[in-house]
């Protein structure tokens, strides 16, 4: 079993829909737990951190569920720009990052 | 501040062959992280350092050295190139992580496309 797990997608919805990522992961030790965002043919770059409390960044939310090792990203109101693969990363300390293989997402105008 | 950068962008090698994949850095960052990236697979960490002069085995090292002979240098080895090992490869870097916590971003640099024959 992979240890951060994601549905691949492709993801294709129209622009200003709203969409929905989850994600699952196995060591319930991991202690940190974030989403990247990698264009095509491009570098990962952080998106945002994913807290317990659920943070919000414009029109990004992320919510995290310990007791059922879940994490989860919604983008409402998608624009074009939102196109890309979306990682789900979890940290079990010491620096080290573990990431899903990502969720391809294409945002039709 | 270019951030970090990666060299060469591309590579053929035929299989056998070695060759040296370079990572710099101009953030002052402490930690380097070396990654291969294939379809289906995400980012898999191959070594890692902590500071100059000092590194460590990721998720898949073998076939893979590595050197951090300065601060802002962070270098892959290939020894004897396999066809297994065609691959992007991105460096990254980050600052610890602070007091209480055990992470901190990683910025990546643009990758490399190798290609093993």
């Amino acid at each position: 079993r992979k240890e951060v797990e994601q549905d691949p997608g492709p993801f294709n919805v129209p622009e200003g829909a709203t969409v929905a990522f989850n994600c699952t992961y196995s060591n319930s030790a991991s202690q940190s737990f974030f989403w990247y965002r990698q264009d095509c043919r491009k570098e990962p770059k952080l998106l945002m951190s994913v807290y317990s409390s659920g943070n919000e960044d414009g029109r990004f939310t992320a919510q995290l569920n310990r007791a059922s090792q879940y994490i989860s990203l919604l983008i409402r109101d998608s624009k074009l720009s939102d196109s890309a693969t979306y990682l789900c990363v979890v940290s079990q300390g010491a620096q080290k990052l573990v990431f899903g293989q990502g969720t391809r997402l294409t945002i039709n105008p | 501040n270019a951030g970090v950068t990666q060299t060469p962008k591309f590579r053929v090698l035929k299989t056998g062959q070695s060759m040296t994949l370079l990572c710099a850095q101009d953030m002052n960052h402490e930690y380097m992280y070396w990654y291969r990236q294939d379809p289906g697979m995400g980012l898999r960490l191959i070594h890692y350092s902590v500071g100059e002069g000092t590194t460590a085995k990721g998720e898949v090292p073998d076939g893979y050295n590595v050197s951090r002979l300065k601060k802002q240098n962070f270098l892959l080895g290939l020894e004897s190139a396999a066809p297994s090992q065609t691959s992007v490869y991105f460096c990254a870097s980050s600052y610890p992580g602070t007091s209480g916590s055990t992470y901190n971003e990683q910025f990546f640099g643009p990758g490399t496309r190798l290609t093993v024959l």
